[in-house]
C-alpha cells in the first residue's frame, strides 16, 4: 500500500486549496477501506481533517468542516480534499492515509510522505 | 469534540530506561485509543491500536495499556532508535483526535 499527496505548495490567502491524494495496493471499491487526511503544522502536532469511506460515507473535523470537502475518485484510485478560504494559520505538511474497519477501525495505518503547503500573499 | 491530552510534553532519558507516556481523554472512549511514532520529517507510524494490540513488526519492548479515560505507552529499555514523538489518538467519535504529543529525547 503507496500514497503520495500533490497539490500546490504556495497559496495566496482566501484562495481554496486543493490537494489530491493517488494510491496504489488497495482499492477504495472495497468494503471497509477508508482514506483520510491528517495535517501537521511546522513544529507542532498532528491534525485530523477528513476520511472518506468505500461506501462515500464522509467525516470532518468539527472546527474545520465549514470549510472541507472530500471526494473520491475510485477508476483513479484518488482522493481530493478541498479547503477554502485558506490563511497563514493554514501553513502544514497535508498527509493523506489508509484506513480499514475491517483491520483497525477508522485509524490511519498506511500513510504517504506529506507535502508541504505554505499559505502567503 | 474529545479532547486529548498527553503527559509529559517532553522527556529526556537515557539509553535503557524504562518510559512511559500517559494519554488522557476528555469523556470515555473504551479502548478506542492507537499511539503513533513520528520522527523529523517523516510521516507518523502506528504502533498500538484498540489501546494494546500492538502492530506487526513494533518491537516488543513498545505496549500500550488503559480504558476509558486514561492511557499510557511503555517502552521497556529505550534504544537509540526511540527517540522520536509520539502522538495518542481516540477514535472512539464521529471525529478522531490526536493528542499534542510528547518529545522523547535523549538525557
Amino acid at each position: 500500500i503507496t500514497l503520495k499527496e500533490s497539490g500546490p505548495t504556495l497559496v495566496k490567502p482566501t484562495q481554496t486549496l486543493t490537494l489530491t491524494c493517488t494510491f496504489s495496493g488497495f482499492s477504495l471499491s472495497t468494503s471497509g477501506v477508508g482514506v483520510g487526511w491528517i495535517r501537521q503544522p511546522p513544529g507542532k502536532a498532528l491534525e485530523w481533517l477528513a476520511l472518506i469511506y468505500w461506501n462515500d460515507d464522509k467525516r470532518y473535523s468539527p472546527s474545520l468542516k465549514s470549510r472541507l470537502t472530500i471526494t473520491q475518485d475510485t477508476p483513479k484510485n484518488q482522493v481530493v480534499l478541498t479547503l477554502t478560504n485558506i490563511n497563514p494559520v493554514d501553513t502544514a505538511t497535508y498527509f493523506c492515509a489508509h484506513t480499514s474497519l475491517v483491520d483497525r477501525g477508522p485509524i490511519p495505518d498506511y500513510w504517504g510522505q506529506g507535502t508541504l503547503v505554505t499559505v502567503s500573499s | 469534540d474529545i479532547q486529548m491530552t498527553q503527559s509529559p510534553s517532553t522527556l529526556s532519558a537515557f539509553v535503557g530506561d524504562r518510559v512511559t507516556i500517559t494519554c488522557r481523554a476528555s469523556q470515555s472512549i473504551s479502548s478506542w485509543l492507537a499511539w503513533y511514532q513520528q520522527k523529523p520529517g517523516k510521516a507518523p507510524k502506528l504502533l498500538i491500536h484498540k489501546a494494546s494490540s500492538l502492530e506487526s513488526g513494533v518491537p516488543s519492548r513498545f505496549s500500550g495499556s488503559g480504558s476509558g479515560t486514561e492511557f499510557s505507552l511503555t517502552i521497556s529499555s529505550l534504544q537509540p532508535d526511540d527517540f522520536a514523538t509520539y502522538y495518542c489518538q481516540q477514535y472512539n467519535s464521529y471525529s478522531l483526535t490526536f493528542g499534542p504529543g510528547t518529545k522523547v529525547d535523549i538525557k
